[in-house]
């Protein structure tokens, strides 16, 4: 049964910090990640999808990475601002429909 | 980006009434579309599969009966709570995949039911 753990659970830094969040996961046959943030009381936003046949995604200042035979993923926000404070979701497609989701690293970033 | 809609935003009703939750992609058709549950500072809980022209998917522990799901065309999917009780209060949000099993999930902006 797949298994998506993120860490750390908060995170606090001071605005402009580059910074690194982690998504695990247990089973490694997977179609895709996809990296989401969500802001209190609103929907999911897709930041970056990483098929299971690529390294890594980039858009702006995030890079997601992803290592398929470990089980990881990382998504790096450099540059930290204030309005990046959300909670970050990642998620993984098993396919078949099936969609696991970790619990979220709650970021707050300190202006 | 593709845009997966979602209506009403908020919404409260009496305990005993219904409503009902509009899910819309807005620029892809989508034979598939995902019904999700959201405790406070919880990560999401899916509830249900929606399938064009097909009855739902439910998920262990959801009562089809009270969460109805309807998918009647490639943009449209409705979740409609009957009979609507307190501890049906929370946050519903819909998704859709666009493409095939690789394609990137994008979701709506979230439903507040409140029910008094």
């Amino acid at each position: 049964k797949q298994e998506v753990t993120q860490i750390p659970a908060a995170l606090s830094v001071p605005e402009g910090e580059n910074l690194v969040l982690n998504c695990s996961f247990t089973d490694s046959a997977i179609y895709n990640l996809q990296w989401f943030r969500q802001d209190p009381g609103k929907g999911l936003t897709s930041l970056l999808l990483i098929q299971s046949s690529q390294r890594e995604q980039t858009s702006g200042r995030l890079n997601a990475s992803l290592d398929k035979s470990s089980g990881r993923s990382t998504l790096y926000i450099a540059a930290s601002q204030p309005g990046d404070s959300a909670t970050y979701l990642c998620a993984v497609n098993t396919g078949g429909f099936k969609t696991i989701f970790g619990a979220g690293t709650r970021l707050f970033v300190k202006a | 980006g593709a845009v997966v809609s979602q209506h009403p935003s908020r919404v409260i009703c009496k305990s005993g009434t219904s409503v009902k939750i509009e899910c819309r992609s807005l620029d892809f058709q989508a034979t598939t579309m995902f019904w999700y549950r959201q405790f406070p500072k919880q990560s999401l809980m899916l509830m249900a599969t929606s399938n064009e022209g097909s009855k739902a998917t439910y998920e262990q522990g959801v009562e089809k009966d009270k969460f109805l799901i309807n998918h009647a065309s490639l943009t449209l999917s409705t979740l409609t709570v009957t009979s609507a009780h307190p501890e049906d209060s929370s946050f519903y949000i819909c998704s859709a995949r666009r493409g095939r099993d690789t394609g990137e999930l994008f979701f709506g902006e979230g439903s507040r039911l409140t029910v008094l």
